[in-house]
């Protein structure tokens, strides 16, 4: 089964700053998918960026990035030039690519990671 | 298009009672998941269906139940609360098709307290 690991329950970072939050995951799996998802206080689930596991090229949307390490099985998040709306629950989440053997599409979450901006 | 939607937003239930969480969808998905998510944890999935007339079970199916009878709706059902019951649950949609998968859109949630 897969699993997905956040090992940083909470982090913080200065306004205007860059910060990494780390994801690990385990899976024996060739094709997936990997997702970062902000979750603010009013639990709406966002999507913030996607990973295509066949695609070396690290994915990115403004001022959020990823590196994806397929074979540490790694996908950290790096926010640059933070605001303070950035402040939220962040989850790292894994999909499989295959609909078979009960894996449809289903996502696997981590427990997440609480950053806090300062102003 | 308004995307997921559900219904209550909020409920405190009984232990013993029974409830629906409603869970609808406009954008003709034909996946839909239910998740919960306990405090300090991320979504684990209740079940999931991958369309009208299909479903099964996910990690954690104890104690609720299901049905699809149409593309759009998903409730999910609540019988005999209990405690452990407590948390937020989050319907969710995709599309999936051609071997081609899409991304998951969520709805806004139900917080629930069983006492």
């Amino acid at each position: 089964a897969q699993t997905v690991t956040q090992s940083q329950p909470e982090m913080s970072v200065q306004e205007a700053e860059t910060v990494t939050l780390s994801c690990t995951y385990d899976t024996s799996e060739s094709d997936y998918y990997l997702f970062w998802y902000k979750q603010p206080p009013s639990r709406q689930m966002i999507l913030v960026i996607r990973q295509e596991a066949y695609k070396q090229q690290n994915a990115t949307e403004n001022r959020f990035s990823v590196n994806f390490q397929k074979a540490a099985k790694s996908f950290s998040l790096k926010i640059s030039d933070s605001q303070l709306g950035d402040a939220a629950m962040y989850f790292c989440a894994y999909r499989s690519a295959s609909n078979y053997g009960g894996s449809q599409g289903n996502l696997i979450f981590g427990k997440g990671t609480k950053l806090s901006v300062k102003p | 298009n308004a995307g997921v939607t559900q219904t209550p937003k909020f409920r405190i239930l009984k232990i013993g009672q029974s409830m629906t969480l409603q869970c609808t969808q406009d954008m003709n998905h034909n996946y839909m998941y239910w998740y919960r998510q306990d405090p300090g944890m991320g979504l684990k999935l209740i079940y999931y269906s991958v369309g009208a007339g299909i479903t099964d079970k996910g990690e954690v199916p104890n104690g609720y139940n299901v049905s699809r009878s149409t593309t759009e709706d998903f409730p999910l059902r609540l019988e005999l609360a209990a405690p452990s019951q407590t948390s937020v649950y989050f319907c969710a949609s995709s599309y999936w098709a051609g071997g081609s998968s899409y991304e998951q859109y969520f709805g806004p949630g139900t917080r629930l307290t069983v006492t």
